[in-house]
């Protein structure tokens, strides 16, 4: 999956806790996204990141908060998980943010928040 | 808010048979991209085509676009079993900042 590792695969947390997911990539892409991925929703994005320490709101920000210190990494906090953040969390990159600029995902996290 | 839709939700076909998905859109765009994703995997990019383009072909797929009516296609000739898969349109709408816009998907299943 186009050098882009996100971690931990599979998490199942308790409503009220707070939640990071981790994506790594290898490819020096400067930009890097976070999608959540519903029945019923397709793919909707939460954050997105256009360098160390840059991000910016998607279109379903509320309940997340994101963290990029170093290029490789780009970290999603569920600072109080609840149910509704059940779903599969995908992690993409791009070179640059140009028009036709095509994304890279990885593979996803299942996360269930009971 | 989604930007595209694609049509149908479902579509199961014999192998050797064509396959079409149609994606529709509602505000201008830069370029529509379609995307393939296997069972508990992430996206995979198949093709773009651009605003000024109609036609794109790549090995045995063939998209199209007509902005006119807002809506692109995607055609996979002569499927696979392999070719079993959720398609996606995204769009990059003029004003979005480049960002994609997702829809909900096409789920493809191609029969032995």
């Amino acid at each position: 999956d186009a050098g882009i590792t996100q971690s931990p695969r599979h998490k199942v947390t308790e409503t009220g806790t707070p939640v990071t997911l981790r994506c790594h990539q290898t490819e020096n892409h400067r930009y890097m996204y976070w999608y959540r991925q519903d029945p019923g929703h397709g793919l909707r994005l939460i954050h997105y990141s256009y360098g160390v320490k840059d991000t910016d709101k998607g279109e379903v920000s509320d309940g997340y908060s994101v963290s990029r210190s170093k290029t490789e990494d780009f970290l999603l906090t569920l600072e109080s998980a609840t149910s509704s953040q059940t779903s599969v969390y995908f992690c993409a990159i791009s070179e640059s943010n140009g028009s036709g600029e095509k994304l890279f995902f990885g593979s996803g996290t299942q996360l269930s928040v009971l | 808010s989604q930007q595209g839709e694609e049509d149908p939700q479902a579509l199961s076909i014999q192998e050797g048979e064509n396959a079409t998905m149609n994606c529709s859109y509602k505000t201008s765009i830069n370029n529509l991209q379609w995307y393939r994703q296997n069972s508990g995997r992430g996206l995979v990019h198949l093709i773009l085509i651009r605003s000024n383009e109609r036609e794109k072909h790549s090995g045995r797929l063939r998209v199209t676009l007509d902005t006119s009516k807002k809506s692109s296609s995607l055609l996979i000739t002569a499927s696979r079993a392999a070719d079993t898969a959720s398609y996606f349109c995204a769009t990059d709408a003029r004003g979005s900042n480049y960002k994609l816009t997702f829809g909900k998907g096409t789920l493809l299943t191609v029969n032995p």
